[in-house]
């Protein structure tokens, strides 16, 4: 069975600190898809990144960057600077060899000025 | 390109009721998703379409619960007989897929059902 763990319900942190959003992965398909979603207050999903499992480079994109590590099962997500307007909750998720999203719960990350 | 859109944005209505949602999805995208969400609950899926084929449905689509994609292009959820347990977030998604790859899904912004 697949499925997405991500322990941290709740984050809180004072503008331009940096936090990492831990996601924690289980399946069996050798083949899969890891990708990270934001859900800001208005409450639509925006697509933030999209890995393959045969690619562990990590990737920075901006105050972004992401840390694969297949032999953790591990797709942690590293905002630097953080700014008020990152608010929102982040969401991982996981595709194998049906293309449908198993996601997790979900962090909420609030961070004040 | 404009976005995934879903009509319509909110909905309230009577326990017993039936109930039709819309979703258009971004055009040329040919497979069409819908999930679920709860309170506090990252989004489930229900079901996925390519062009107007249904590939998979969830054990969470009970037979009340119907989807459909007509032409290929946008697609209809409809619920019968709704129940309080019916209220959340739908979201559909829309992606191109070329082959055999996955490809990106994007979401548009929901309808939020609400039964009373």
């Amino acid at each position: 069975a697949q499925k997405v763990t991500q322990a941290q319900t709740e984050i809180s942190v004072v503008e331009k600190e940096d936090v990492t959003l831990d996601c924690v992965y289980e399946t069996r398909d050798t083949t899969y898809y890891l990708f990270w979603y934001k859900q800001p207050p208005s409450g639509e999903l925006v697509f933030l990144i999209r890995r393959n499992s045969f690619d562990e480079q990590n990737e920075i994109s901006g105050r972004y960057s992401w840390n694969f590590q297949k032999s953790t099962s591990s797709f942690n997500f590293t905002i630097t600077a953080s700014q008020v307007v990152d608010s929102a909750v982040y969401f991982c998720a996981l595709s194998g060899n049906t293309d449908k999203l198993i996601f997790g719960t979900g962090t909420r990350l609030q961070v004040f000025p | 390109d404009t976005g995934v859109s879903q009509d319509p944005r909110h909905k309230i209505t009577k326990r017993g009721q039936n109930v039709t949602f819309r979703c258009d999805p971004i055009s040329e995208h040919n497979r069409l998703y819908w999930y679920r969400q709860t309170l506090g609950q990252g989004p489930e899926f229900l079901t996925y379409f390519q062009n107007e084929a249904q590939l998979e449905k969830s054990r969470l689509l009970s037979d009340r619960f119907s989807a459909e994609r007509p032409k290929g292009s946008f697609s209809t959820l409809e619920i019968q007989r709704t129940e309080q347990g019916d209220s959340a977030m739908y979201l559909c998604a829309s992606s191109q897929v070329a082959s055999a790859s996955v490809y990106t899904q994007y979401f548009g912004p929901g309808t939020r059902l609400t039964v009373l």
